[in-house]
């Protein structure tokens, strides 16, 4: 089975600081993992994706995300916040070995983003 | 190009009514998924369909029928509507439910809003 966990439903953070959102997931082999933004009245928007190689990741919007596989997470950040990243962001797992069956992603509860001047 | 088109936007039931969620997408996707979304819950999979003529249960399909009608179509029934499905629900596709993940981001629609009353 896998898991995410967004230990924070909200964060609130300076404009022009900067910003980090946790995720830490639960997968039995090597996981996929995705950041998605909603903004209100939104679907779902793709920003960022872990498949191999650097832990690194850059993404969407000067987004970027780090991959620390030895704490199993997959933090989301940015440099410098904008006024207008105000959104609700989710983390997604995938398992690495899951065949078949579609591409299904196991989400987690979502934390809001609230940047403030 | 729309990519995901879900309709209605917004609809009110009563309770034992039913209807029916549509939800299209253009982009040539074999992969289409049904999410609810749910305050503090993330987004939980109802049904997906790995490829066109295939449909699998998700985490929460009791209540909920689907059709892949054709590549392009997905639809969600609700056959006797109860207020424990009051929610906003989404549609999602992928392009390939193999192992290319980079093939594997899901786009989604824009939801469909929910009262069962």
């Amino acid at each position: 089975a896998q898991s995410v966990a967004q230990p924070e439903d909200q964060v609130n953070v300076a404009e022009g600081n900067p910003l980090t959102v946790k995720c830490t997931y639960s997968v039995s082999g090597n996981p996929y993992l995705f950041w998605y933004v909603q903004y209100p009245n939104r679907g779902l928007q793709f920003l960022l994706k872990y498949i191999t190689g650097d832990n690194l990741v850059k993404g969407s919007y000067g987004f970027e995300a780090e991959f620390n596989k030895s704490q199993t997470s997959f933090h989301l950040k940015k440099p410098s916040a904008l006024v207008s990243d105000s959104a609700l962001y989710f983390c997604a797992v995938r398992d690495r070995r899951a065949a078949g069956g579609g591409n299904k992603l196991t989400f987690g509860t979502g934390t809001q983003l609230k940047v403030e001047l | 190009n729309a990519g995901v088109t879900q309709t209605p936007k917004f609809q009110v039931l009563k309770t034992g009514q039913s209807m029916t969620l549509q939800c299209a997408q253009d982009m040539n996707h074999n992969s289409m998924y049904w999410y609810r979304q749910d305050p503090g819950m993330g987004l939980r999979l109802i049904y997906y369909s790995a490829s066109e003529g295939t449909t699998d249960k998700g985490e929460v399909p009791n209540g909920y029928n689907v059709s892949r009608l054709n590549k392009r179509e997905f639809s969600l029934r609700l056959e006797s509507a109860a207020p424990s499905q009051t929610s906003v629900y989404f549609c999602a596709s992928s392009e390939s439910p193999g192992q290319m993940i980079a093939k594997n981001i899901q786009y989604f629609g824009a939801g469909t809003r929910l009262s069962v009353l």
